[in-house]
């Protein structure tokens, strides 16, 4: 299995600063033919479902705020919060669906107000 | 808007199956494949398996191969995760979540609320 591994595991940013998530995996999820890194990031707040947030690495879905994005390539991404809201604390996974024998996530970045 | 509405919390005796659904409404059923997902208390999100919801063919992690079932009634419009010979380490809450494809190398865009389920003797 790819394994994803995020940094930090916790952080805590104050309101209008920026924020910043790592995530690096195992292998490479860059797909050569295409040119597309198969990585996601996910906003999961306690009593609501799971929120996409970024999708190839850097695309923002739709109804996302532009204050999120993503970038890197490979085996190594950062989602940016440009100016921190306070309904953006959350817990912030990444996940690879590079491979499809298993769909893995980072273990969590529980993101709180400083 | 996309809905995916989950079954309620389940409490099951060890050796016991349990089966989860997940009702959808606001889209084209068959143009979009359905995982399922589980977050034991306190840890990160675990991927179970997915079906192609055109064709029925699914895919399941090595590590609940031979336990978990994942199926759909397109009638219905709602898929199914059936977990068998239950231990207390499958404590968790069980989440459906749509492919935003069909084939499978596509993440997951919409996600139901998540349906507990307590391993207990």
């Amino acid at each position: 299995d790819i394994v994803m591994t995020q940094s930090p595991d916790s952080l805590a940013v104050s309101l209008g600063e920026r924020a910043t998530i790592n995530c690096k995996s195992s292998q490479s999820v860059l797909y050569s033919s295409n040119n597309k890194n198969y990585l996601a990031w996910y906003q999961q707040k306690p009593g609501q479902p799971l929120k996409l947030l970024i999708y190839w690495a850097s695309t923002r879905e739709s109804g996302v705020p532009d204050r999120f994005s993503g970038s890197g390539s490979g085996t190594d991404f950062t989602l940016t919060i440009s100016s921190l809201q306070a309904e953006d604390v959350a817990v912030y996974y990444c996940q690879q669906y590079y491979s499809t024998l298993s769909y893995t996530f980072g273990q969590g970045t529980k993101l709180e107000i400083k | 808007q996309v809905q995916l509405a989950q079954s309620g919390a389940e409490v099951k005796k060890p050796g016991a199956s349990v089966k989860v659904s997940c009702k959808t409404s606001g889209y084209t059923f068959n143009d979009y494949g359905m995982h399922w997902v589980r977050q034991a208390p306190g840890q990160g999100l675990e991927w179970m398996g997915w079906i192609h919801n055109v064709n029925g063919k699914t895919k399941y992690s090595q590590k609940f191969q031979g336990r978990v079932t994942i199926t759909r009634d397109t009638s219905a419009t709602t898929g199914y995760m059936e977990l068998s010979s239950l231990r207390s380490e499958d404590t968790a809450i069980y989440y459906c979540a749509r492919d935003q494809g069909a084939g499978g190398i596509r993440p997951f865009d919409c996600w139901g609320q998540g349906t507990p389920v307590t391993v207990s003797s």
